[in-house]
């Protein structure tokens, strides 16, 4: 089955700062590749989405790069604000729909 | 719209008792998820229904869960008898139907927080 792997699984930055999360996949028939942005105790949210078929796909300070050779993906906040702390998980997707979550990323932004 | 629903919101229970959880998802969402979120990981697949239909459950473990579909529109999972590692967040989700072209954006509802002590 599929494997997704994502790191750092806590990162701390300065406000204003840019961030990057990285994430690897095992299998070549993934072709949706989502992020998605969870508050403490609120349910996950899509923040910014790709398909295989692009390599990049950018949207205000959130940017999404995608390398399928390499099968890894990767997410980047420019400018980062207090109010982007929180955890970020990425995903793989199949032609089903089936999703494989990484285990999270823990974003800080100190003021 | 309507968000995802999920309940109920907490539950608590003792080992080897029963539970079940109800969610509704998004008007017109063929697709529905149901997963486990253990603290500190991500949310782990344990059922995916295209309508009334199991696409994968390969991740459920069957001895103790169930879900069902019925009519294609909401859904309740059940564990029974529940152990204490089944202690986690149970997160449902719908989309729209891929239709072959891969993933779609899930929506999640709010979860419910499992206990089981």
């Amino acid at each position: 089955g599929e494997n997704v792997e994502q790191h750092p699984s806590t990162l701390s930055v300065q406000e204003g700062d840019s961030a990057v999360i990285k994430c690897t996949y095992s299998d070549s028939a993934s072709n949706y590749f989502p992020w998605y942005k969870q508050e403490l105790g609120k349910r996950p949210q899509l923040i910014i989405d790709i398909r295989s078929n692009v390599g990049e796909k950018k949207d205000q300070r959130i940017a999404v790069t995608l390398n399928k050779t390499a099968k890894h993906f990767s997410l980047h906040i420019t400018e980062t604000q207090p109010e982007d702390s929180a955890v970020y998980f990425c995903a793989a997707s199949t032609l089903a729909g089936k999703s494989t979550f990484g285990d999270g990323t823990t974003l800080t932004v100190k003021p | 719209e309507a968000g995802v629903a999920q309940s109920p919101r907490y539950k608590i229970i003792e080992k080897r008792q029963s539970v079940a959880f109800w969610c509704n998802p998004i008007s017109g969402h063929a697709t529905l998820y149901w997963y486990q979120q253990i603290l500190g990981q991500g949310p782990k697949l344990l059922i995916q229904f295209q309508n009334n239909g199991v696409v994968d459950d390969s991740q459920l473990p069957k001895d103790r869960f169930s879900a069902e579909r019925l009519k294609g529109v909401d859904s309740t999972l059940k564990i029974q008898p529940a152990k204490l590692e089944d202690s986690a967040v149970y997160l449902c989700a719908s989309s729209l139907a891929g239709g072959g072209a891969g993933g779609r954006e899930q929506f999640f509802g709010p979860g419910t927080r499992l206990t089981v002590l």
